[in-house]
């Protein structure tokens, strides 16, 4: 079992820049989340879906960053324009269902804007 | 607003001291707590739920209500405990929304 998938696991990148992140759950997981873990700070929630509907993105910043999931399996995540203070790790994680406890995280992107 | 607390950046102790990591939490409803763990080169990975109640790598911890914290504790710390500890909170009634502390480095010295 290869776990939870993302690509790539690091990028560099301009301001203004645009830039897309990548995750595969595990196989049979029906809800997934995106994560922004700044330097220092715990992973903070983005947006999480359940299947390919996006059930929670009150912290997805939506003049910047979009999300989907389609078929409810991949999901990408993108960021046009990048800007300086969105340099991060974005884990993605997946879970059973919205009742499971255990989430499963990927290894993450590392994405750094100059 | 919900809000977990982690005092301690880095926590160092000897090979065979206790350890306790400690977390507090602010939350009006009935929370779930975790303890996350990242070693080295490794991925952020669950280590234990207040509910299970169970102990992993001598690991436990105690939801404490009336003082809102989950403290993690192990008597006799090893060197493979070396890691990123981090606590969370579960909003389950939201489907699983995590709230992460910032986390603590505990390095065990030999």
């Amino acid at each position: 079992e290869a776990g939870v998938v993302q690509s790539p696991r690091y990028k560099i990148i301009e301001k203004k820049q645009p830039v897309a992140f990548w995750c595969n759950p595990i196989s049979g997981h029906n809800t997934l989340y995106w994560y922004r873990q700044n330097l220092g700070q715990g992973p903070e929630l983005l947006i999480r879906y359940e299947n390919e509907e996006a059930v929670d993105d009150s912290q997805l910043p939506k003049d910047r960053f979009s999300a989907e999931r389609l078929k409810g399996v991949d999901s990408t995540l993108k960021i046009q324009p990048a800007e300086l203070g969105d340099s991060a790790v974005y884990l993605c994680a997946s879970s059973l269902d919205r009742r499971s406890y255990e989430q499963y995280f990927g290894p993450g992107t590392r994405l750094t804007v100059t | 607003a919900q809000r977990v607390t982690q005092p301690e950046k880095l926590l160092s102790v000897f090979k065979g001291a206790p350890v306790e990591l400690k977390c507090n939490y602010s939350y009006s409803g009935s929370p779930e707590l975790f303890w996350y763990v990242q070693y080295s080169r490794q991925r952020l990975q669950l280590l234990l739920r207040h509910i299970s109640r169970e102990s992993i790598k001598g690991f436990t911890a105690d939801l404490n209500k009336g003082e809102t914290s989950f403290h993690l504790k192990k008597p006799f710390a090893q060197e493979e405990d070396s890691a990123m500890y981090y606590c969370a909170l579960s909003e389950m009634e939201y489907g699983n929304k995590l709230v992460f502390g910032a986390g603590t480095i505990l390095r065990v010295k030999s």
